[in-house]
C-alpha cells in the first residue's frame, strides 16, 4: 500500500500571499488530520476531515482552512500568510472508523517558507 | 496551555542501556496515549500506543507503563540501538470521535552513543 503523499515538500512564499497544499491518504483511509510542526510550539493539531466534513478542529486562525474530496484527498489552505507560518505541515491519515487505536500514518510534510 | 508535558527535552544513553522517557496529562478525559518516533526529514510513526485499562504494554524493545492515579506515562527502550537515535513523541487524545485530534507533548531528542 501507498503510503500519505503530501505535495509539495517544499514551499516559499511571502507574506501576505496563500497557498495551498494538498494530501493523498492512504487507500481506504476516509480520515485525513492536519498538524502544523514548528520548533517553539512543536505539532499542534489543526483540523480534521472526516467524508467530506470537518470533524475536529485545533486552536488556530480563520486563515487556516481545509477541505476534503469525494476521494478523501484533502486539501488545506493559508491565507494572508505571516512570517508565524514557517513550518513543517503534517498531514496525517487513518481508517477514521471510530474504533480506540485509530492509528494515524503521518506524511513526510511540506516545508513551508514564509520571507 | 499545554496538556501534555514530556522530559527529558534531550537524552544521550549508551548502546545496550535503558532510554526512558516520561509524559504527564492533565486532562482526565484523555483515554489513548500513542508513543510517535519521527527521523529528521521523515513524519512522525507510531511506535506503540496504550489505553488507561492497561498498566503496561510490550512490543519487542519498546515498553509503555501508563499510572493513571498519577495521570504519567513512560516509555522505555531496551537495549538501546543507534539506530533508535531519534525524536520521540508522546501524545493523548479523547473519545471516538476525537481520535484523530492529538495532543503532543514538546519531544524528546534521543541520542544513542555506539
Amino acid at each position: 500500500k501507498a503510503g500519505v503523499t503530501q505535495t509539495p515538500r517544499y514551499l516559499i512564499k511571502t507574506r501576505g500571499q496563500q497557498v495551498t497544499l494538498s494530501c493523498s491518504p492512504i487507500s481506504g483511509h476516509r480520515s485525513v488530520s492536519w498538524y502544523q510542526q514548528t520548533p517553539g510550539q512543536g505539532l499542534q493539531f489543526l483540523f480534521e476531515y472526516f467524508s467530506e466534513t470537518q470533524r475536529n478542529k485545533g486552536n488556530f486562525p480563520g486563515r487556516f482552512s481545509g477541505r476534503q474530496f469525494s476521494n478523501s484527498r484533502s486539501e488545506m489552505n493559508v491565507s494572508t500568510l505571516e512570517l508565524g507560518d514557517s513550518a513543517l505541515y503534517l498531514c496525517a491519515s487513518s481508517s477514521g472508523t471510530g474504533k480506540f487505536d485509530n492509528e494515524q500514518f503521518f506524511g513526510p510534510g511540506t516545508r513551508l517558507t514564509v520571507l | 496551555q499545554q496538556q501534555v508535558k514530556q522530559s527529558p527535552q534531550s537524552l544521550i544513553v549508551q548502546k545496550g542501556g535503558i532510554s526512558i522517557i516520561n509524559c504527564a496529562y492533565e486532562n482526565t478525559a484523555f483515554d489513548y496515549f500513542p508513543w510517535y518516533q519521527q527521523f529528521p526529514g521523515k513524519g512522525p510513526a507510531l511506535l506503540i500506543a496504550i489505553r488507561p485499562d492497561v498498566s503496561e504494554k510490550k512490543e519487542g524493545r519498546f515498553t509503555i507503563s501508563f499510572n493513571k492515579s498519577a495521570k504519567q506515562f513512560s516509555l522505555h527502550i531496551m537495549d538501546s540501538q543507534p539506530g533508535d537515535s531519534a525524536t520521540y513523541f508522546c501524545a493523548a487524545s479523547k473519545g471516538i470521535q476525537g481520535a484523530q485530534k492529538l495532543v503532543f507533548g514538546q519531544g524528546t531528542r534521543l541520542t544513542i552513543n555506539p
